[in-house]
């Protein structure tokens, strides 16, 4: 079955830069890719996601990136704000339509 | 109230008692899940309701026992569960069953003592 790796499990960034969170699948059939966020004490919501027939998908400060010859894709977040503090969670979608997290990766964003 | 809803938000229970979990979504989707979410693991899916129907039991333990009288309504009833089964419990919908664009409720943060 599908196996979602993901890097790092935390990350302190200074307010401004840039941050990056990538994951690696098991299962070369995955073609949906969600990113969730979720702030302390509250659900984890979905921020943006990308299809395997996409390489790339930006909404305003975030991007996802897909590289589906090494099986990887990463969040890129921008110009980073305070309220960006989350824990992030990716996860694939295998051929048989189970849907995968990774552990998640908590962001800190200092101001 | 629009979104999806989840009660209690905590519960503490004995291991000889038996509660329930109840979630209500108001999006008009047709599939709704609960997921296990612990501490330092990935989010775990638990069960999978299709237009009412059971389609996913995630080799989860008889003493959960779901339970979807309409697409609107998820419970998930427990009884003799262990502490490790302490956990924070999250229902969510989509539109179809396919785990797209989940929408999450804010979860029922259980404690077994």
């Amino acid at each position: 079955g599908e196996n979602v790796e993901q890097h790092p499990s935390t990350l302190s960034v200074q307010e401004g830069d840039s941050a990056v969170i990538k994951c690696t699948y098991s299962d070369s059939a995955s073609n949906y890719f969600p990113w969730y966020k979720q702030e302390l004490g509250k659900r984890p919501q979905l921020i943006i996601d990308i299809r395997s027939n996409v390489g790339e998908k930006k909404d305003q400060r975030i991007a996802v990136t897909l590289n589906k010859t090494a099986k990887h894709f990463s969040l890129h977040i921008t110009e980073t704000q305070p309220e960006d503090s989350a824990v992030y969670f990716c996860a694939a979608e295998g051929g048989s339509e189970k849907l995968v997290f990774g552990k998640g990766t908590k962001l800190t964003v200092n101001p | 109230e629009t979104g999806v809803t989840q009660t209690p938000r905590h519960l503490v229970m004995g291991m000889t008692n038996k509660k329930s979990l109840k979630c209500e979504q108001h999006l008009g989707h047709n599939a709704m899940y609960w997921y296990k979410q612990s501490a330092k693991k990935p989010l775990e899916l638990m069960f999978v309701y299709n237009f009412k129907e059971q389609t996913e039991n995630n080799s989860v333990p008889s003493r959960f026992s779901p339970e979807c009288p309409n697409s609107s309504h998820l419970f998930l009833h427990l009884h003799t569960l262990q502490p490790e089964d302490s956990a924070l419990y999250l229902c969510a919908s989509s539109q179809t069953g396919g785990q797209e664009k989940l929408f999450f409720g804010s979860g029922t943060q259980l404690s077994v003592l």
